[in-house]
């Protein structure tokens, strides 16, 4: 799977939007960007997925560039509870069982204050 | 609701014992399931890959005589720690590969 970076840590006002960036400029055709959160001492959350085109769902949008080396997790109203380490994994989306494997990064750590 | 759970949340142990955690999927059939290690203000690791009917499938470095994975069921994967030691002490989280990726909510392990 294609290694990505994050900045280590992020700070966003509560009710504004953040934006978190990954970079994964060695991402091959085939794989899948991938965000997931873990808020302090549980199991990652799934966010949100994409392939080339910008994806939105309830709880974020996710924008990726033309050129697919880089993407951004937009939480659009940021509120206390998103308060958490998030993860930008590229990853195959089939093909055994191997897709199910995760390889996760350090993450970026989100902290929202009031 | 959940779709992965795990048991315990948290446990102690003594040095020497064994410790199981289950991993179940809830109203799912999983064949696949997956176990990470997690220690304090660190990253996700992957120890293990479990097959339904089959042997686990170990990351390199991860030794399998002392971290023994039960994939018995389509719905219940089991990781038992055996002789455990304080440097064993983390957090334990399983996932499931059903549509998508599920994770449980992960079980602390403390070895005294």
């Amino acid at each position: 799977d294609a290694k990505t970076t994050q900045p280590p840590s992020m700070d966003c006002a509560e009710g504004r939007a953040a934006n978190l960036p990954c970079n994964h400029s060695t991402i091959s055709g085939n794989e899948y960007v991938y965000w997931y959160r873990q808020i302090h001492s549980q199991g990652p959350q799934y966010i949100i997925h994409g392939l080339k085109n910008n994806e939105t769902n309830e709880m974020a949008s996710l924008i990726i560039t033309e050129d697919r080396k880089s993407s951004t997790l937009i939480l659009p109203h940021a509120t206390l509870r998103d308060t958490a380490v998030y993860y930008c994994i590229v990853r195959v989306n089939a093909g055994g069982t191997s897709y199910g494997k995760l390889t996760f990064g350090q993450g970026t750590i989100l902290t929202v204050h009031p | 609701g959940a779709v992965v759970s795990q048991h315990p949340s948290w446990v102690i142990c003594k040095s020497g014992t064994s410790v199981k955690i289950e991993c179940r999927s809830l109203d799912f059939q999983a064949t696949t399931m997956f176990w990470y290690r997690q220690f304090p203000k660190q990253s996700l690791m992957l120890m293990a890959t479990s097959n339904e009917g089959s042997k686990a499938t170990y990351e390199q470095g991860v030794e399998k005589d002392k971290f023994l994975i039960n994939h018995a069921s389509l719905t219940l994967s089991t990781l038992t720690v055996t002789s455990a030691h304080p440097e064993d002490s983390s957090f334990y989280i399983c996932s499931a590969l059903i549509d998508t990726i599920y994770f449980g909510e992960g079980s602390w392990l403390t070895v005294v």
